[in-house]
């Protein structure tokens, strides 16, 4: 079964900052099943980018995604307050979807 | 608008079982897969298993498939997921939420049901 690693745990960073999120696999994926998601305290999570780097609908164009393979990343251009969150990487196998372990992102 | 409505907070004893359900709107109900994801306090997200509210099949992680039950009542746009022989590591927020019908991601959430199991 394929697992998802994510790095940095915690991403520390200032208003204005860029962030750089990483998604690893353990074996290469497809990247139609790559997604992100998006989830702050106490909501459900909310989907990001889909197809690795398709952003879904109404969100902004701050977020990108790319990558292939085994290697994605989730930028976030200039961070702002509502970008405080946890960030999931997802992907599609065959025991159905897999989560990443998440990383935090705070605002300095 | 598409809107997944969950049940509210439940508690129960350890051996016990509970049935959370997930009221579907805004969008034709047997078109779209529907995913059960768990998130144990301050824990990831944990897929759970899905269910084709078109005709009734389901697939479950492996983790759950002698414990969970999923289903869904096409008279009132309303899925159910049952899990039993509760333990207090199935303490967690469940989610429903509806697969895409054109690429790979969940594209929209219930609010989630807080389970606690405690004795």
């Amino acid at each position: 079964e394929i697992v998802l690693t994510q790095s940095p745990g915690t991403l520390s960073l200032s208003l204005g900052e860029r962030a750089t999120l990483s998604c690893r696999a353990s074996q290469s994926v497809s990247s139609s099943y790559l997604a992100w998601y998006q989830q702050k305290r106490g909501q459900a999570p909310k989907l990001l980018i889909y197809d690795a780097s398709t952003r879904a609908t109404g969100i902004s164009d701050r977020f990108s995604g790319s990558g292939y393979a085994t290697d994605f990343t989730l930028t976030i251009s200039s961070l702002e307050p509502e970008d405080a969150a946890v960030y999931y990487c997802q992907q599609y196998g065959s025991s159905g979807f897999i989560f990443g372990p998440g990383t935090t992102v705070e605002i300095k | 608008q598409v809107q997944l409505l969950q049940s509210g907070a439940e508690v129960r004893m350890p051996g016990a079982s509970v049935k959370v359900s997930c009221k579907a709107s805004g969008y034709t109900f047997t078109k779209y897969l529907i995913h059960w994801v768990r998130q144990a306090p301050g824990q990831g997200l944990e897929s759970m298993g899905v269910i084709n509210p078109s005709i009734g099949a389901t697939t479950y992680a492996q983790k759950f498939r002698d414990r969970v039950t999923m289903t869904r009542d096409t008279s009132t746009g309303t899925f159910y997921m049952e899990l039993s022989s509760l333990r207090p590591e199935d303490t967690a927020v469940y989610f429903c939420a509806r697969r895409s019908g054109t690429f790979w991601g969940l594209d929209y959430w219930g609010q989630g049901s807080l389970v606690t199991v405690s004795s």
